[in-house]
């Protein structure tokens, strides 16, 4: 069964320090994989997208992640939080298994702390 | 940049009434998508359509139905809402490229639907 697990609900870091948001995935097929971001009144944005080529990706504002195969997990990270960066953060797995699957984590709120 | 347009960021609704939630996208984009989002539960999918007059039952499709009559308009229906509908629910659309069907989605800003 295909699956996305964020491990942590909430995340909390000062501004100016790193930002790590976990997540695994388990899927029997090859995924594409997302990371959005939505904030407050707003609907889902995406950040950035992994589709086989590159395992490390580069998304916008700054964030990337790691699609690390062995571990199943494709973590965000960011060096340096913003106070913008206050939101709630989900982690997508998309299978294209010849019909449309695309699961949710269950989502990871950021908080920012000056 | 694609815009998907909720009509409603707010609705108050009471038990049994008949509710429709419109989305309109000015993309051309071929697939549409309506969730809805819990707590702690991430975005769950009601239905998706990949085409006028077709749509595909999601992970959660009781009580709810839909109409896409027009390719940039996809309407949910509650046919007698419940208060266990109240919950955000989010439009989504995207581009059907080489028949891939794993694109980037386009968000709505959601409708925040309460029936009380």
């Amino acid at each position: 069964a295909q699956s996305v697990t964020q491990l942590d609900s909430h995340v909390s870091v000062s501004e100016g320090t790193p930002v790590l948001l976990r997540c695994n995935y388990s899927s029997s097929y090859s995924p594409s994989l997302f990371w959005y971001v939505q904030h407050p009144n707003k609907g889902l944005q995406l950040l950035l997208k992994y589709t086989s080529a590159a395992t490390l990706v580069k998304g916008i504002n700054g964030f990337e992640a790691e699609f690390k195969k062995s571990e199943t997990s494709f973590h965000l990270t960011k060096p340096s939080a913003h106070m913008s960066d206050a939101a709630e953060y989900f982690c997508v797995v998309s299978l294209n298994t010849g019909g449309f699957k695309t699961i949710f984590g269950a989502g990871t709120r950021l908080f920012v702390k000056a | 940049d694609v815009k998907v347009t909720q009509s409603s960021r707010y609705l108050v609704k009471r038990t049994g009434e008949k509710v429709f939630l419109e989305c309109v996208q000015d993309m051309d984009h071929e697939n549409m998508f309506w969730y809805r989002q819990d707590p702690g539960l991430g975005l769950r999918l009601i239905y998706f359509s990949y085409d006028v007059k077709m749509k595909e039952k999601g992970d959660i499709p009781e009580g709810y139905s839909v109409s896409r009559e027009k390719k940039e308009r996809f309407s949910l229906i509650l046919e007698s809402a419940s208060t266990n509908q109240t919950s955000m629910y989010l439009c989504a659309s995207s581009p059907l490229l080489g028949g891939a069907t794993n694109e980037k989605l386009f968000f709505g800003s959601g409708t925040q639907l309460s029936v009380l």
